[in-house]
């Protein structure tokens, strides 16, 4: 997936457990991104990253958070997981801002119970 | 409020047989209009930008269309290959808005 790796790819966990995914990349592109993807609903994002350290919102970041240490590294925390963050979450990285297109990591879908 | 809307929700279509999928959106200033597909298990692919109504874009057996309210992907004598989910995105601003997506299958 264009140098775009996300773990884990799958993971089942619990009601009020800590849940962090990660997104790696290698093309050292400047934008990173986290989408959730539910049935019904096109793609919905989470959190953006502009930069090492740079982050802001989107449109649904309630209960979760975000780090970006390294230019390589965009991680995904859930603080205490929720049923409604059961989801398949992508990680989309970009050159530019705005109309530049975006290139989706192959996913990873979480199941809280 | 800013919408994208993908029709019909799923399609079939025999192998051979030439259909179109809608997006319509009522975002205002839009930046670009993106086609992506997605697998089963696996995240969008990038098909197609559109900038300007009146603009085409074409690759193998899809193109894609666009005026100041809706984009059409045309997919002329689909291939079973070609099943799928397709997705439009408009951007505005900084940000994507993403259309719920087309189911497509097209049988042998």
């Amino acid at each position: 997936d264009a140098g775009i790796t996300q773990s884990p790819r799958h993971k089942v966990t619990e009601t009020g457990t800590p849940v962090t995914l990660r997104c790696h990349q290698t093309e050292n592109h400047r934008y990173m991104y986290w989408y959730r993807q539910d049935p019904g609903h096109g793609l919905r994002l989470i959190h953006y990253s502009y930069g090492v350290k740079d982050t802001d919102k989107g449109e649904v970041s309630d209960g979760y958070s975000v780090s970006r240490s390294k230019t390589e590294d965009f991680l995904l925390t859930l603080e205490s997981a929720t049923s409604s963050q059961t989801s398949v979450y992508f990680c989309a990285i970009s050159e530019n801002v705005g109309a530049n297109v975006l290139t989706f990591g192959a996913g990873s879908r979480l199941t809280v119970l | 409020e800013d919408q994208v809307t993908q029709s019909p929700e799923a399609l079939r279509l025999q192998e051979g047989e030439s259909s179109s999928l809608n997006c319509s959106y009522t975002v205002s200033g839009l930046r670009g209009l993106f086609w992506y597909r997605q697998d089963p298990g696996k995240g969008p692919e990038f098909l197609f930008t559109l900038y300007s109504a009146g603009e085409e874009k074409e690759k193998e057996r899809l193109k894609a269309t666009l005026t100041k309210k809706e984009s059409f992907l045309h997919i002329t004598a689909p291939k079973p290959e070609d099943s799928a989910t397709y997705l439009c995105a408009v951007v505005y601003g900084q940000n994507f808005v993403f259309g719920p997506g087309t189911r497509l299958s097209v049988l042998p």
